[in-house]
């Protein structure tokens, strides 16, 4: 079945350290998305690549980094400068050149202590 | 600044209730608005409208674009405990989706 899987659901790391989520897809999508959604904030766009090679910052890329070296994967990683990083982070995937609804992952929990 | 502004935050009601949830948008670069059902973990999309005044409908829930008045509501009737979850509206602005903050509805039996 084709899908977005974010993997790990859980993570757990200390101030300081950095941290890759992992997102994958076979939908065979050009675009990918990361988004962080806190209680009460709705989702906001961290960054977002619609080709490989590239992607662009969001509203709050401050604090993380992403790569684009294939289509079917776009990691993100969580540095020490993001000062508020425990959050719901959700990765989602859509085709380009037209108006696609995008799929969603079932994201990743990010607590950092 | 490109803002997506859902009413209200939250809501409870009983089961056989019928509900609005409202969605209001800016009109730079406006393509479409879309509807998603969160519940636990990955939102599911509900809808996409593109055209005033035409509306979609899936069973118990339906939805309507008004472009004069830059919103949305979505509409679901005769409520079940199932359909509490929070209500996503985003608006798709050239590449990517600006989503608002959902409006959580809880349907209490």
């Amino acid at each position: 079945d084709g899908g977005i899987t974010q993997s790990p659901k859980y993570l757990f790391r200390k101030e300081g350290q950095n941290v890759t989520l992992s997102c994958e897809q076979n939908l065979n999508h050009d675009a990918m998305y990361w988004y962080r959604q806190d209680p009460g904030q709705g989702l906001r766009l961290i960054y977002y690549s619609q080709i490989v090679n590239d992607f662009q910052k969001g509203d709050i890329a401050e604090g993380y980094s992403v790569s684009r070296e294939k289509k079917e994967s776009f990691p993100l990683t969580v540095t020490s400068a993001q000062k508020n990083p425990t959050a719901f982070y959700l990765c989602a995937s859509t085709r380009t050149g037209g108006d696609s609804p995008l799929h969603f992952g079932n994201g990743t929990r990010l607590t950092v202590t | 600044e490109d803002k997506v502004v859902q009413s209200p935050l939250s809501l409870v009601v009983h089961e056989g209730d019928t509900v609005t949830l409202n969605c209001s948008y800016e009109v730079t670069n406006f393509r479409s608005l879309l509807w998603y059902k969160q519940e636990k973990k990955a939102p599911t999309f509900l809808f996409m409208l593109t055209s005033s005044g035409i509306e979609k409908k899936s069973g118990r829930l339906s939805s309507i674009l008004d472009k004069k008045e830059l919103s949305s509501i979505l509409n679901i009737t005769a409520t079940q405990t199932g359909d509490s979850a929070i209500y996503l509206c985003a608006r798709r602005s050239q590449g990517n989706l600006i989503f608002g903050k959902g409006t959580k509805l809880s349907v209490k039996p």
